[in-house]
This record gives structure tokens, C-alpha cells and sequence, in this order.
């Protein structure tokens, strides 16, 4: 079974729109810790938030935010007033003690942002 | 920049040759992760390294092996190597052995002919 699904495999919007990116997990552990990473056309990973299961308070970093509701077991990521250079294939995860720690993958979604 | 270096960038090799992929972590960073990503694919863990052991294996095949070592950089060796290897080979690493945040280099992408 997923333990990590990005049920959106593509998004495409016009820029300067709001667009949600959604990310379901399943895991027995009590603590753990969640993931999203922005994978841009360059190819490079990059680290954009963890956020562990203690702390469900809403983070809002710039036109990014995430709402983390564990009682729907979902960590989904918000892009406020999309640009182009927001295009990229986004990636949640999930690290829990049951998986040994090691960083469970979901599929990833392709945000395509158009001028 | 995440502070992750990986050589070679590019490496194009021909079927049956054995290659090898190198790692240099986050200075203070003790775990190093290798992991696989083919076209239009998700990212594939395929073994995990901390402070010079070996902490969990994904799905590496038997063709593929790595180490760390004492200066904590580590290899990646890919032998045997087959059209379907073709792929980008990122290393990433963090501070300890769980929980953290990975941090990863610009990768290499292997392409096998």
C-alpha cells in the first residue's frame, strides 16, 4: 500500500492563481515527520519543509504554505499567486521509526504554471 | 547550493562497463543517500550510509554496491551495467540517522549506450 500519495500527477494553471498541491499519508507511528521537496526543470532537489507530527500549526513561508491535518493524515502545500518559475515536480514524504527513518517518496506532481 | 558535491556531472559509458559516482556531503553531515531517478520517474532509495555504515539498503540491485568512508564522502559503483540504467543518480546527506532533512547534490546523469 502507498504510504505516501500525490494523487494529482499534473497541475496546470495560469499564472498569478492559487493552486494547492495535496499529499496523503498512512503511518501507525506516533511520531514523524513530513516532507516537500521542489524539483525544478534543472533537475535538482531541493529541501523546502519538515514539519513533525507534534506541531500542526500552519506554516506560511512567502506565497508558500502548508496546512497539516492529521485527522485526515494529509500535508498539503499551497502556492499563493503562482509564477512561472514555480513550475516544477513536487515531491512529499514521509520519515517514520517503522520505516527505519529513510525518507518514503510519494510520486511527485508536475506544477505547470503558463504565462 | 545545498553544500552537496557530486562528480562526475555527465557520464556516458557503454553496456557491460563499471562506473563509479561520487559523493562529498554537508560538512558535519554524517549520513550520505543514494538514490535513483529514471525519466518521467520518482525517486528510487537505494542504500543509506552513516558515519561509515551501512543503515539501510533500498532497491539496489547486486550490480550496485557503495561505501563511505572515514573522510565521509562516499562511491557509488554500478558494474555490469545495462541500457536501463540509464538514469540521474543523486547523492544527499543530513546531520544524523533519522528525521532529518536530506539535502542533495545537483546529481549525475549516467547514461549507458
Amino acid at each position: 500500500a502507498q504510504k505516501v500519495t500525490q494523487a494529482q500527477t499534473e497541475i496546470s494553471v495560469v499564472e498569478k492563481e492559487d493552486v494547492t498541491l495535496d499529499c496523503v499519508y498512512e503511518t501507525r507511528d506516533t511520531t514523524y515527520y513530513l516532507f516537500w521537496y521542489k524539483q525544478p526543470p534543472s533537475g535538482e532537489l531541493v529541501f523546502l519543509i519538515r514539519r513533525n507530527s507534534f506541531d500542526e500549526q500552519n506554516e506560511i513561508s512567502g506565497r508558500y504554505s502548508w496546512n497539516f491535518q492529521k485527522s485526515t493524515s494529509s500535508f498539503n502545500f499551497t502556492i499563493t499567486a503562482s509564477q512561472v518559475v514555480d513550475s516544477a515536480v513536487y515531491f512529499c514524504a514521509l520519515s517514520e521509526l517503522g520505516s527505519n527513518y529513510q525518507l518514503i517518496w510519494g510520486a511527485g506532481t508536475k506544477l505547470i504554471i503558463k504565462p | 547550493d545545498s553544500g552537496v558535491t557530486q562528480t562526475p556531472k555527465h557520464l556516458i559509458t557503454a553496456t557491460g562497463q563499471r562506473v563509479t559516482l561520487r559523493c562529498s556531503p554537508r560538512s558535519g553531515d554524517l549520513s550520505v543517500y543514494w538514490y535513483q531517478q529514471s525519466l518521467d520517474q520518482g525517486l528510487q532509495f537505494l542504500i543509506h550510509y552513516y558515519n561509515g555504515e551501512e543503515r539501510a539498503k533500498g532497491n539496489i540491485l547486486e550490480r550496485f554496491s557503495a561505501q563511505q568512508f572515514p573522510d565521509l564522502h562516499s562511491e557509488l559503483n554500478l558494474s555490469s551495467l545495462e541500457l536501463g540504467d540509464s538514469a540521474l543518480y543523486f547523492c544527499a546527506s543530513s546531520p544524523s540517522d533519522r528525521f532529518d532533512e536530506q539535502y542533495f547534490g545537483p546529481g549525475t546523469r549516467l547514461t549507458v549506450t
